[in-house]
């Protein structure tokens, strides 16, 4: 499969901004993803990126794709309790009818 | 409708068990997907069904049969399984190939 990581734990207080990050290798995907996982829960998809756009805004959450470094970021403005989670990057090369997941990043925050 | 449900939520089940996982969606969608979560594991991919034909098995062990019995509807049968083999089980749908899968809440396994 490819290689998708990110950094395995992130803590911020109620109301800062959080970023997660994730570096992924192939440099053909075409929609690049960040779901979020409650525990016991499935996964629910947050956003998506296209590969030809820099950024994507939506309400509290900012995609960043820097896609010469291969690197997304997802921010999350005033974070709130509810968004203690794990946090999934994923990405979806040409051709592959598949998602390639990274490792997920454990977000708590702390009231 | 952005639903994807599954059924059950739990089962236990004994290595000498036959059972059935369930997932539906009504959004559509022509790709289906199964996947298996183990804990504190990122989703990795058992099978896709596309236009309802099984068109990716990742080297599943045959004690998992998956069938796609029409465009709203994948199961994944199961018998003989291992206490390895427990863990969640996602289905998930998208409109096609795989961009903006939608998840069901899953199935968690356990196997005794």
């Amino acid at each position: 499969g490819e290689d998708v990581e990110q950094s395995l734990f992130l803590s911020v207080r109620e109301g800062d901004s959080s970023v997660i990050n994730c570096t992924y290798t192939d440099s053909s995907s075409t929609y690049l993803y960040w779901y979020k996982q409650e525990p016991g829960a499935g996964l629910q998809l947050l956003t998506y990126i296209f590969s030809n756009m820099d950024m994507k805004q939506d309400q509290r959450l900012t995609v960043l794709l820097n896609k010469k470094d291969k690197h997304l970021s997802l921010r999350i403005a005033d974070t709130q309790t509810g968004d203690s989670a794990i946090y999934f990057c994923a990405e979806s090369p040409t051709g592959a009818n598949n998602l390639f997941f990274g490792t997920g990043t454990r977000l708590t925050v702390i009231p | 409708d952005t639903e994807v449900t599954q059924t059950p939520k739990h089962l236990v089940m004994g290595m000498t068990n036959k059972k059935s996982l369930k997932c539906e969606q009504h959004m559509g969608h022509r790709a289906m997907y199964w996947y298996k979560q183990k804990a504190k594991k990122p989703p990795e991919l058992m099978f896709v069904y596309s236009y309802e034909k099984l068109s990716i098995n990742e080297s599943v062990p045959s004690r998992f049969s998956p069938e796609c019995p029409n465009s709203s509807l994948l199961n994944l049968h199961l018998h003989a399984l291992q206490p390895e083999d427990s863990a969640l089980y996602l289905c998930a749908s998208s409109p096609r190939d795989s961009r903006e899968a939608f998840f069901g809440q899953g199935t968690r396994l356990t196997v005794v």
